[in-house]
């Protein structure tokens, strides 16, 4: 078992505005960080998979940092757009096993 | 693009009846994965699956639940005897190496009645 934290645990943002979210996690035993996007009725989409304190990655609009020292990850959506709307899923992983551990999601909501 | 694909997308049983589910991992991939969320909660790891045996479980993966890959495509959890508690949604994943990204199919939502 792993503690995962996300948080807030919903956001409802206008179109354009930019957006961030947080993940929370133990930093012991750390090998990975995955981000995932699902959008409902559909297969949850990878993002990002961070290993190294203080890696950035960026995808489009969306970027995100990790911290494994202090136990924390933040995404970032700059302009956010309708169908942006998702749940977004952090994933860490232990460097012992090779389960994903998931967080309860940030769910996005982006209003036209 | 290749996908995993999971079959049925929604099945109701009845307690204690027994269900399969089926899951095709991408064709390439050598470790798969069940998972499961049941409403409102996380999503919570169930098995991981290697080289035709358990690499890891859970603590709710117990003898309820059993994991198969009958034949070269397709990856099946099997659960005996069903309770209403295990209602919730299961998803496949599979990935390349032990430690690179999960694909995840689409989930089977299965209801216990």
């Amino acid at each position: 078992i792993l503690n995962v934290e996300q948080s807030p645990q919903s956001l409802h943002v206008q179109e354009g505005d930019s957006t961030n979210f947080t993940c929370s996690f133990p930093s012991s035993n750390f090998y990975a960080l995955h981000w995932y996007r699902w959008e409902t009725a559909k297969s949850p989409e990878a993002l990002f998979v961070m290993t190294l304190n203080g890696d950035e990655k960026k995808k489009g609009r969306i970027s995100a940092t990790l911290n494994t020292k202090e136990g924390y990850s933040y995404l970032y959506i700059k302009g956010s757009q309708p169908e942006d709307s998702a749940t977004y899923l952090c994933a860490p992983r232990k460097n012992t096993g090779n389960q994903f551990y998931f967080g309860t999601g940030t769910s996005l909501t982006v209003i036209p | 693009e290749p996908e995993v694909t999971q079959t049925p997308s929604h099945q109701v049983t009845q307690m204690g009846q027994e269900v399969i589910l089926r899951c095709v991992p991408i064709s390439n991939h050598l470790y798969f994965y069940w998972y499961r969320q049941i409403l409102g909660q996380k999503v919570e790891f169930l098995v991981s699956f290697y080289n035709n045996e358990i690499s890891e479980k859970s603590e709710i993966f117990d003898d309820q639940f059993s994991v198969e890959r009958p034949d070269g495509s397709n990856f099946t959890l099997k659960i005996r005897s069903t309770k209403l508690e295990d209602s919730a949604m299961y998803f496949c994943a599979s990935s390349e190496g032990a430690w690179t990204e999960a694909f995840f199919g689409q989930g089977t939502r299965l209801t216990v009645v």
